[in-house]
Parts: structure tokens; C-alpha cells; sequence
């Protein structure tokens, strides 16, 4: 069974621009969490969808923003990049509905913003 | 909000010491899970837990409800071993949401 994958690796991009991460779940997981991880601030979690619907949003600003579509697939979106949002972005998938599963994390999204 | 702390912060052991790293949080949780990352990024979860104790191969788990606290066992520790082990807990009531600790950075010399 293939893994959790994410695209792109790694990206650069500039102050203003905005940028789409897109998150391919393991075959079967409905459940889709994405994770920024810091130096500073470690990892820390921005939000996670069910069946579509965003079921939990950490506390990031509205700049940060994400979707999950029919087949399970999820892209996060960040508008209005800032130099803080550099970052590993990882998006982990689990099977169930109820919480307390198993999470399977994806290699992550190295963002650099300049 | 979940306060979750991590000791030590890091660790430098020679192969084949027990290892132990220590997780403790403020507010009580549905499951508490272990993460390992190597250089490079990847996290792999080790265990999910939410009550008990859990072994796999030389790793072990314990968890206690009451104290708030957790720990995790590298027994005959190996230079693989070597990584950042990261506690995270899964609040209640509905939240799928994951607290991390800060992570302890383990360095295992042969």
C-alpha cells in the first residue's frame, strides 16, 4: 500500500505570493491533518478534514486555509506568505471518524519564504 | 488549552543503555501517541496509546491516566536509534486535535 504523499518537496517562494500544498492520503484514510513544524515553535497543528468537512482548526490566522475533496485528497492553501511561514508543512492520514487511530504522516513540504 | 513537556531535552546514551524519555500534560486527553523523526524530517508514530502499557520489539510505552504521564523505553539502545522522539496528546470530546511536546533529541554512540 503506497504511503502518505506530498507535493511539492520543497518550494520558494517570495513575501506576498501565496502558495498550494497538496496532500495525497494512504488508500482508504478519510481523515486528513496538516502540521507546521518550526524551529521555534515545533510542530504544531493547523487543521483536519473528514469527509470533506473541517472538522478542527488549530490557531493560525485566516491566511492559512485548507480543503479536502471527494477522493480524500487534501490541499492547504497560505495567502499572503510571510518570512514566519517558513516551514516544514506535514499532513498526516488515520482511517477513522473517532479520533484515537493511528496517524501516517506524509515526508512534508520544506517552504522557504524569502 | 494542553501544556505538554518533554525531558530530558536531549539525550546522549552509549549502544546498549535502557533509555527512558519522560511526557507529562495539564489536562486530561483521549490518547497520547509517540513520534520518532529522523534527519530529513519524516515522522513515523511509534505508539498510540490511552491506557496501559504497549511493546514493540525494544520499544515500550507506559501511560498513567491519574498522574498525567507517560513514558517511552528504548531497551539495548543502537545507533539507529538515534532521532527526536516527540510526545503528542489527543484532546477529548470530540477534538482530533494534536498537542505536541517539544522533543527529545536522542544520540546513541556505538
Amino acid at each position: 500500500k503506497a504511503g502518505v504523499t506530498q507535493t511539492p518537496r520543497y518550494l520558494i517562494k517570495t513575501r506576498g505570493q501565496q502558495v498550494t500544498l497538496s496532500c495525497s492520503p494512504i488508500s482508504g484514510h478519510r481523515s486528513v491533518s496538516w502540521y507546521q513544524q518550526t524551529p521555534g515553535q515545533g510542530l504544531q497543528f493547523l487543521f483536519e478534514y473528514f469527509s470533506e468537512t473541517q472538522r478542527n482548526k488549530g490557531n493560525f490566522p485566516g491566511r492559512f486555509s485548507g480543503r479536502q475533496f471527494s477522493n480524500s485528497r487534501s490541499e492547504m492553501n497560505v495567502s499572503t506568505l510571510e518570512l514566519g511561514d517558513s516551514a516544514l508543512y506535514l499532513c498526516a492520514s488515520s482511517l477513522s471518524a473517532s479520533g484515537r487511530e493511528t496517524q501516517y504522516f506524509g515526508p512534508g513540504t520544506r517552504l522557504l519564504v524569502l | 488549552k494542553n501544556e505538554v513537556e518533554q525531558s530530558p531535552q536531549n539525550l546522549t546514551a552509549q549502544e546498549g543503555e535502557f533509555i527512558t524519555i519522560n511526557c507529562s500534560y495539564s489536562v486530561g486527553i483521549s490518547a497520547l501517541h509517540w513520534l520518532q523523526q529522523h534527519p530529513g524530517g519524516g515522522i513515523v508514530s511509534l505508539f498510540m496509546l490511552s491506557s496501559g502499557k504497549k511493546k514493540h520489539g525494544r520499544l515500550i510505552a507506559t501511560i498513567n491516566i491519574q498522574e498525567k504521564h507517560s513514558s517511552l523505553h528504548i531497551t539495548a539502545s543502537h545507533p539507529r536509534d538515534s532521532a527526536v522522539y516527540i510526545c503528542a496528546v489527543e484532546g477529548g470530546a470530540g477534538s482530533y486535535q494534536l498537542t505536541f511536546g517539544k522533543g527529545t533529541k536522542l544520540s546513541v554512540i556505538p
